[in-house]
């Protein structure tokens, strides 16, 4: 089957460094994205892994282990504004994304 | 200069009702998708479409039925709509068919009483 597993929820304090995990069992792998969606309105793209290694924009930074079916978000800096949820999403044979349940991040001052 | 659009926004109305959501996107895609996101945020595919054709339907009760009049639109009709219903309902595109970063519409709330 295909399964992505996220923390439910992580909270961090207003410029610190916080990392969301994101493990994955799925049938064929085309590619990771990173998606963040704030309360109440779309997801938005923010990072896209298909080889193994680091991928750095700005204060945000992705990982994938294929090996390990493994990645993660970094982000640096934190800013109130960082405050949402965080989705990993696995494109797998097909043009199909498979979601995980997204990791709802909230940034204290 | 919107890219994804959908109307409307919100909806709210009452079991047995069919009712439609409409999507439009103005970046030249060619894929669309709709996708229902459940009271715990999980966001799950239901239709995707290329250049018109129908290329992925998950397990949808077929009370759903998607309809793309051309590549830049992809309208979902429902009928006899239920409870479960309720949900975020989100249009998305892509560039290609494969290995592309989907862009999501505003979402459309629908509420069933």
């Amino acid at each position: 089957g295909q399964n992505i597993d996220q923390p439910t929820e992580m909270t961090a304090t207003e410029g610190a460094i916080v990392q969301i995990n994101c493990t994955y069992q799925t049938s064929g792998f085309n590619g990771l994205f990173w998606y963040q969606q704030h309360a109440g309105e779309a997801p938005t793209f923010l990072s896209y892994n298909v080889l193994d290694g680091l991928e750095e924009k700005g204060r945000f930074s992705s990982f994938l282990s294929r090996s390990k079916g493994y990645s993660y978000l970094l982000l640096k800096e934190l800013q109130m504004k960082d405050s949402a949820s965080y989705l990993c999403a696995v494109r797998a044979n097909t043009d199909k994304l498979i979601f995980g349940t997204g990791t709802r991040l909230q940034v204290f001052p | 200069d919107t890219a994804v659009s959908q109307t409307p926004k919100y909806l709210v109305t009452q079991m047995g009702n069919d009712k439609s959501i409409k999507c439009e996107q103005n970046l030249g895609h060619d894929t669309m998708y709709w996708y229902k996101q459940d009271s715990k945020k999980f966001l799950k595919i239901m239709f995707s479409y290329n250049n018109k054709e129908l290329i992925i339907n998950e397990t949808v009760p077929n009370r759903f039925s998607p309809k793309s009049p051309d590549k830049a639109h992809l309208n979902l009709h429902i009928n006899s709509l239920e409870l479960g219903d309720s949900a975020v309902y989100f249009c998305a595109s892509s560039l290609l068919q494969y290995q592309e970063t989907q862009y999501f519409g505003p979402g459309t709330r629908l509420l069933v009483l």
